[in-house]
């Protein structure tokens, strides 16, 4: 059973960088998924941030203000959300989940609260 | 990007009773490979989005037979035959049709009367 689990600063500074990690378990981060961060501001709905694969290929949502990067460490079975300058509105939920053929996003971590205040 | 929106809102429902949620698209799901790129998602309250409907039609594994998804091109249903308890939560209908991004409905809560 695949488990994925976010982890990262809990604050955030207005106008700093964003970063999470996700250790996933129970599965390689080698094997033929894309790795996809998802996040929900406080009572409001899902919006898909990116996803990377394995061999480091990535996809961005083009909607999103703040830069993102997203990285993978294969001999950390991790992948990694970096938001650069960010704001309140970037204020949210964020959950990492497995995209898989055909399925799609099938697992996902239980998510973490990153707040973005002074 | 394709827009995903949802109606209703929210829906309370009597335990036992149906269910339908509405997702329209703003561009067709259906591909030229014949599959329609529609899922849907249940968010239990306090916890991570879980995969009910792949692929327009498609129970993932360990969904009740009581879901169902259906439609075409850009209208779509999720349909519950008998509401539990356990089924409250936030539905979500996403599309992979054009991508990136992914992207979601606003999101139907359900609750129970």
């Amino acid at each position: 059973q695949v488990q994925l689990q976010e982890s990262g600063p809990g604050l955030v500074k207005p106008s700093g960088t964003l970063s999470l990690t996700c250790v996933v378990s129970g599965g390689s981060i080698s094997s033929s998924n894309w790795w996809s961060w998802v996040r929900q501001p406080p009572g409001k709905g899902l919006e898909w941030i990116g996803e990377i694969y394995h061999t480091g290929s990535t996809n961005y949502n083009p909607s999103l203000k703040s830069p993102v990067t997203i990285s993978v460490d294969k001999s950390k079975n991790q992948f990694s959300l970096t938001l650069s300058s960010v704001t309140a509105a970037d204020t949210a939920v964020y959950y990492c989940a497995r995209r898989a053929p055909t399925v799609l996003l099938d697992y996902w971590g239980q998510g973490t609260l990153v707040t973005v205040s002074s | 990007e394709i827009v995903m929106t949802q109606t209703p809102l929210s829906l309370s429902v009597t335990p036992g009773q149906p269910a339908s949620i509405s997702c329209k698209s703003s561009q067709s799901l259906l591909h030229s490979d014949g599959k329609t790129y529609l899922y849907w998602y249940l968010q239990k309250p306090g916890q991570s989005p879980q995969l009910l409907i792949y692929e327009l039609s498609n129970r993932f594994s360990g969904v009740p037979d009581r879901f169902s998804g259906s439609g075409s091109g850009t209208d779509f249903t999720l349909k519950i035959s008998r509401v539990e308890a356990e089924d409250v939560g936030v539905y979500y209908c996403m599309q992979s049709m054009q991508f990136p991004p992914l992207t979601f409905g606003g999101g139907t809560k359900l609750e129970i009367k």
